[in-house]
């Protein structure tokens, strides 16, 4: 079965203290792996999307990157604007065009 | 650009009672996905519309129900209206739904059902 886990499922840093929020998945023949923030009481916010093994993108102290069973998103010199839910989805074969969801990771940056 | 606009914000219904909620895509998309938000399941998906044909349907059973219109406005009614259907109902709209194609959410409905 097509599966998609976040790790940690929270996480709380200080200001200024980098890390990486994993997202492992189990699909064959990846479509495509999406990141997406959520700030609470509202929808998610798109951020990336990643589409083969090697591949990276960035965004302000974002950085997403992805594997072939898993993705990175990496927060460098976090603020604590950056607090919200990060949230991943994989797109499979066969899908389509449907998404699975991880649970999320909660991201509390302290001042 | 406007972004994806649902109405009403926040719902109050008693059981057994039905319920109706819009949404406004970006102009230009397509495509809208409805999802159902609640701490313990996460994002569920509840089903697609596109080109006003429902194009895909998640696991929910048949009170949920959903139509677009030929302006890509979409709605979507509850039935019968349980307890567990209390949740964080969010509308998504992208351009045609397929690959290359991200999602763009709205800031949702939120449903309690008392």
């Amino acid at each position: 079965e097509d599966q998609v886990t976040q790790s940690p499922e929270a996480l709380r840093l200080q200001e200024g203290e980098s890390s990486s929020l994993n997202c492992s998945y189990t699909v064959s023949g990846l479509r495509g792996l999406f990141w997406y923030r959520q700030d609470p009481g509202k929808g998610p916010e798109f951020l990336f999307t990643l589409y083969s093994a090697g591949e990276e993108k960035e965004k302000e102290r974002l950085k997403a990157t992805l594997t072939k069973k898993e993705s990175f998103l990496h927060i460098t010199a976090p603020k604590p604007e950056d607090s919200a839910t990060y949230l991943c989805a994989v797109q499979a074969p066969g899908s389509n065009y449907q998404l699975i969801w991880g649970a999320g990771t909660k991201l509390i940056i302290k001042p | 650009k406007a972004g994806v606009t649902q109405t009403p914000r926040y719902l109050i219904k008693t059981r057994g009672q039905q319920v109706t909620l819009s949404c406004s895509p970006i102009s230009g998309h397509r495509s809208v996905s409805w999802y159902q938000q609640t701490p313990g399941q996460g994002l569920q998906f509840l089903f697609e519309y596109f080109s006003e044909t429902q194009r895909n349907k998640g696991n929910f059973p048949g009170r949920f129900s959903g139509r677009q219109f030929s302006n890509s406005r979409s709605e979507m009614n509850v039935s019968t209206l349980e307890l567990g259907d209390s949740a964080l109902y969010l509308c998504a709209s992208s351009q045609n739904g397929g690959d290359n194609s991200p999602l763009h959410f709205g800031n949702g409905t939120r449903l309690t059902v008392t």
